[in-house]
Formats: C-alpha cells, sequence, structure tokens
C-alpha cells in the first residue's frame, strides 16, 4: 500500500500570502495524484489531478506540481476562503486509493 | 448539472447491517465507475470500494472487504453500499464520489452518517 504524508500539519498564514503544501509517496507514484478541499461540514472537492491539472472551475491561484514521490500543492495569494482542509490523493497503486492525513490551512 | 444524494445512514448496534444507496442524477451513470468514501469523527479521508462503470468488477479495502459490497444500479441511477457486520470503528460520514475523466473523484455526495453504537 502506498502511503501519502503530507506536511506540514497546520500552516498559519494570512490573507494575501502564499501557501505551499507538500505531499510525499511512500514510492514513485508517477503523477498520479490529486489534492482536495475540503470545509467544515461539506464534502471534499476537487482541486487539482495528474498532479498538476485544475479541475474545472478552480482558479489560477491554485497550481500543483511534482511527480514520482513529491509533490506541492501552491496557492498564490490566500484568499479568506481558502481556508480549509486539504488532502492529496493517489491512483498509481490501486486497491487501495490512498489519502493523505491533511494539512489543515488556518488564519494566522 | 451533477447530482449525489446520500441516505440510508442512522444509528444501528454492533453487528447489525444498514444499506445506504446514492441517487445520481445530471449525467450518465452507466459511463461511470463510482466510490464510497469515508470519515470518522474529526479524522481524514478513507477510500472504501469502488464498483466498475458497469458494475462488472467491485474491488475494496481491506478493512470491509467481505463485510461491505458495493453495487450500482443503473437502471435506477443509484449507487449502494450494504454494511454488514458493523462495528463501533465503522462510525463515520459516507460519502459517494464519481469517477471523472481524470480518473480521480470529481463530484461527491453531502455524505450519511453512520453511527454504530450499542
Amino acid at each position: 500500500e502506498i502511503v501519502l504524508t503530507q506536511s506540514p500539519a497546520t500552516l498559519s498564514l494570512s490573507p494575501g500570502e502564499r501557501a505551499t503544501l507538500s505531499c510525499r509517496a511512500s514510492q514513485s507514484i508517477s503523477s498520479y495524484l490529486a489534492w482536495y478541499q475540503q470545509k467544515p461540514g461539506q464534502a471534499p472537492r476537487l482541486l487539482i489531478y495528474d498532479a498538476s491539472n485544475r479541475a474545472t472551475g478552480i482558479p489560477a491561484r491554485f497550481s500543483g506540481s511534482g511527480s514520482e514521490t513529491d509533490f506541492t500543492l501552491t496557492i498564490s495569494s490566500l484568499e479568506p476562503e481558502d481556508f480549509a482542509v486539504y488532502y492529496c490523493q493517489q491512483r498509481s497503486n490501486w486497491p487501495p486509493y490512498t489519502f493523505g492525513q491533511g494539512t489543515k490551512l488556518e488564519i494566522k | 448539472q451533477v447530482q449525489l444524494v446520500e441516505s440510508g445512514g442512522g444509528v444501528v448496534q454492533p453487528g447489525r447491517s444498514l444499506r445506504l444507496s446514492c441517487a445520481a442524477s445530471g449525467f450518465t451513470f452507466s459511463n461511470y465507475a463510482m466510490h464510497w468514501v469515508r470519515q470518522a469523527p474529526g479524522k481524514g479521508l478513507e477510500w472504501l470500494a469502488v464498483v466498475w462503470f458497469d458494475g462488472s468488477y467491485q474491488y475494496y479495502e481491506d478493512s470491509v472487504q467481505g463485510r461491505f459490497t458495493i453495487s450500482k444500479d443503473i437502471s435506477n441511477n443509484t449507487l449502494s453500499l450494504q454494511m454488514d457486520s458493523l462495528r463501533v470503528e465503522d462510525t463515520a460520514i459516507y460519502y459517494c464520489a464519481r469517477q471523472g475523466g481524470g480518473a480521480f473523484f470529481d463530484f461527491w455526495g453531502k455524505g450519511a452518517l453512520v453511527t454504530v453504537s450499542s
């Protein structure tokens, strides 16, 4: 089973700042990685798929990069609505489709 | 527009069974693989099961293999999860999700809460 490790667990930033979230895979997953955003009481929302492709309707301030074992989600300039929990997920070696443990992005 | 609506959640005793449903609309249900994902209170996301677009194949996470059964009723646009031998640790919000063109989960339902407690 592929393990995804996200860092940091919590990230405290202010609106307007740049956010950089990391996801590391226990073995190579090529570019088969997605990022999701989850706000309290809501279902997850797909942001990025195949490491760097924005899903439909996702603002350009969200970008993804990386391949093999190291991946990054970058939010170029934080908006108030961006404060949430972010999960990465792999589909390279399934089942299972594993998720990372999440990074909480909170307002500083 | 794509909609996924879960139902069937509730409180159940350990060892009992429960069946969740997910009503799909706004897309051609028979063209998409579908998944169940759960989230225990205050915890992260856990993938549980997938059923192929035509219902022909199913795959499960190890902890639910043999206890949970995923199925797809294409004629009624409904995804189901039959959960047997429920355990306290199965307490969670259960989401259905569509596998989109990028083979990730592009649409999710709002979730159904299942509480396993005596």
